[in-house]
């Protein structure tokens, strides 16, 4: 059964810094990779997909990079702003199912 | 597109009763899933149709649980009866393909007492 990870749970940056965060999932045998953002109260975005075969996706201020052998996966948010704070979900397809962490929780302070 | 659609938005019951959660998924795409999110175990699918056929039902928690999608723009999640261990947010989404870009609905907030 494949398992993601997200660490930390939780994290608060200073607007203008730039956001890392990092997912990591035990099963390489996947079809892709995304990351959502989740707003309090509502659903989740979809920010980025990431086929298997490729090592990175880029959208404006966000890159996300894959690493399929070590099971790893980044999103770096650059010049982070107030409006970026949210819970930012790693998924892992494989099997027809999605596969979620549970999140990072960030919080960007004015 | 209104995007997916789910009704209620919200929903508070009593153990034991019956509850019918909606979903519309976007025009045109043909895979359909419902995900329960609680703050313990995070967001878990519970069954996904391709093209109004289920495909995967693994993750339906028990017997209490089934879902329906009688056509390709209406799937239903039901409970019978309810416990308040259901008690979630309840959340759809729909793809063109199983393999494709999900699509969320803002969920339907679960609360059973």
């Amino acid at each position: 059964k494949q398992e993601v990870t997200q660490i930390p749970a939780a994290l608060s940056v200073p607007e203008g810094e730039n956001l890392v965060l990092n997912c990591s999932f035990t099963d390489s045998a996947i079809y892709n990779l995304q990351w959502f953002r989740q707003d309090p109260g509502k659903g989740l975005t979809s920010l980025l997909l990431i086929q298997s075969s490729q090592r990175e996706q880029t959208s404006g201020r966000l890159n996300a990079s894959l690493d399929k052998s070590s099971g790893r996966s980044t999103l770096y948010i650059a010049a982070s702003q107030p409006g970026d704070s949210a819970t930012y979900l790693c998924a892992v397809q494989g099997n027809n199912r999605l596969a979620f962490g549970k999140g990072n929780q960030v919080v960007v302070i004015p | 597109d209104a995007g997916v659609i789910q009704s209620p938005r919200h929903e508070v019951t009593e153990m034991g009763q019956e509850v019918t959660l909606r979903c519309k998924p976007i025009s045109g795409h043909n895979s359909l899933f419902w995900y329960r999110q609680t703050m313990m175990r995070g967001l878990e699918l519970l069954i996904y149709f391709n093209n109004n056929v289920p495909i995967d039902d693994s993750g339906m928690p028990e017997d209490r649980f089934s879902a329906k999608m009688p056509n390709a723009s209406f799937s239903t999640l039901k409970i019978q009866p309810s416990e308040p261990r259901d008690s979630a947010v309840y959340f759809c989404a729909s793809s063109l393909g199983d393999q494709e870009t999900q699509y969320f609905g803002p969920g339907t907030r679960l609360l059973v007492l």
